[in-house]
This record gives structure tokens, C-alpha cells and sequence, in this order.
């Protein structure tokens, strides 16, 4: 079992619907998530950060934590054209350490 | 803030030749830096971290004769791919570990796309 499961997609949605994305984990001890953002032929941008379990919201960002699920999720609300892109989850035991990857989740917003 | 720099952007080179990249913290110090390498639709394979005035510590097959890791300073790490070959084209992308807005985690550089012919 890999350590971090993430659906890869592609997810096509029309523009102003919601985006949905999650990952499984297999690893109890994580403690920090991340959802990261990568642009074709880019680098990753982190666009949320949680610690433990919980919502966070940013904008038209939310970022869900189960930990007794083992389960993360990123809603994305009004997407827009520019939300094009792959979508990595990424979370560690230690905020700023090695860091597992999910293998990205690319998301298609059609105008 | 938090803002990761990579050089060169893209290289291509003829096979047998080294090729060296760049990556630096702009605006924080960065005592370990990691580098990744990513095959397109693929998610990011961990290289090796890169700890500032010591040796990089290297992943389960990885070469590290052939992948030079130099972390000099505490904004500056350098990879070295030696004698290219067709099959070390990829993406290859760094990324510092850094404090920012309360956020201790990885800053991630833009990338630098090598292709070996």
C-alpha cells in the first residue's frame, strides 16, 4: 500500500462549479498537510497548509482533515479557467521534513 | 515571501557533458534544501536532501556519483548532473525549507527542464 493515494484524474468541470479532491493515507503519524498547486511545466505552489485535523479556509479554498479517516480533501468553490492545473496533496510528520506526495490530481475548468 | 529561484530554466546538452543547477532561497536562509525530479504526469520523486555545510543525503537509487549535491551557503544548493545521458532528461525541481506566515513546510523553485540529446 502506497503511503499516499491520490486519484490522478484528469477532472473536467465547467466553469463556476466545485472542485472536489481528496487523498488517503496510510501513515498515522502525519501531522501537517499540505495541497499544492503546479502549473504545466512549473513548480509546485503550496496553497494550503493545515496542521491536524480540521478546516481551514482561503478564499474560494477549503482544506478538510480527517485524521481517525485518514483522509484529506481541497474544495475549490466558483472555479475559474485559471484553476487549471494539477493538484498535489502532500502532507509529513514534521511540518518542514520529508514530505509524501500523492501523484497529483489534474484539474480541467472549462469556460 | 518564501520565494525559491532556479537556474537555468531549461538546458538541453549533448550526451557525455555535465550540466549544473541553481537553486536559491530569495528572502529566507534555508539550512536543508531538497531536490526532486518529476517525469511528466508523474508526481515529484525525492533526489536528495541537501543539508548546508554537509554531505546531501541521497534516496534508495539514486546515484550519487553521477547527481553532485553541493549546498554551500544557506540560500544556495547546486546540482551537478554528470555525464548526461538521454535518460537523465526530466524536471528536475529544488525546493527550501522555510518559515513563512506561521507555515514551516517546503518553498518550491520553478524548475529546470534538462534535455539530453
Amino acid at each position: 500500500q502506497k503511503e499516499v493515494e491520490q486519484d490522478p484524474g484528469p477532472l473536467s468541470v465547467p466553469e463556476g462549479a466545485i472542485v472536489s479532491l481528496n487523498c488517503t493515507y496510510s501513515n498515522s503519524a502525519f501531522q501537517y498537510f499540505m495541497w499544492y498547486r503546479q502549473y504545466s511545466r512549473k513548480g509546485p505552489e503550496l496553497l494550503m497548509y493545515t496542521y491536524s485535523s480540521g478546516n481551514k479556509e482561503d478564499g474560494r479554498f477549503t482544506a478538510q482533515v480527517d485524521k481517525s479517516s485518514k483522509y484529506i480533501s481541497l474544495f475549490i468553490r466558483d472555479s475559474q479557467p485559471s484553476d487549471s492545473a494539477t493538484y498535489l496533496c502532500a502532507m509529513s510528520v514534521y511540518g518542514n521534513n520529508r514530505l509524501a506526495f500523492g501523484k497529483g490530481n489534474q484539474v480541467v475548468v472549462i469556460p | 515571501g518564501a520565494v525559491v529561484s532556479q537556474h537555468p530554466s531549461w538546458v538541453i546538452c549533448k550526451s557525455g557533458t555535465s550540466v549544473k543547477i541553481e537553486c536559491r532561497s530569495l528572502d529566507f536562509q534555508a539550512t536543508t534544501m531538497f531536490w526532486y525530479r518529476q517525469f511528466p504526469k508523474q508526481s515529484l520523486m525525492l533526489m536528495a536532501t541537501s543539508n548546508e555545510g554537509s554531505k546531501a543525503t541521497y534516496e534508495q537509487g539514486v546515484e550519487k556519483d553521477k547527481f553532485l549535491i553541493n549546498h554551500a551557503s544557506l540560500t544556495l544548493s547546486t546540482l551537478t548532473v554528470t555525464s548526461a545521458h538521454p535518460e537523465d532528461s526530466s524536471f528536475y525541481i529544488c525546493s527550501a525549507r522555510g518559515d513563512a506566515g506561521g507555515r514551516s513546510t517546503q518553498y518550491f523553485g520553478p524548475g529546470t527542464r534538462l534535455t539530453v540529446l
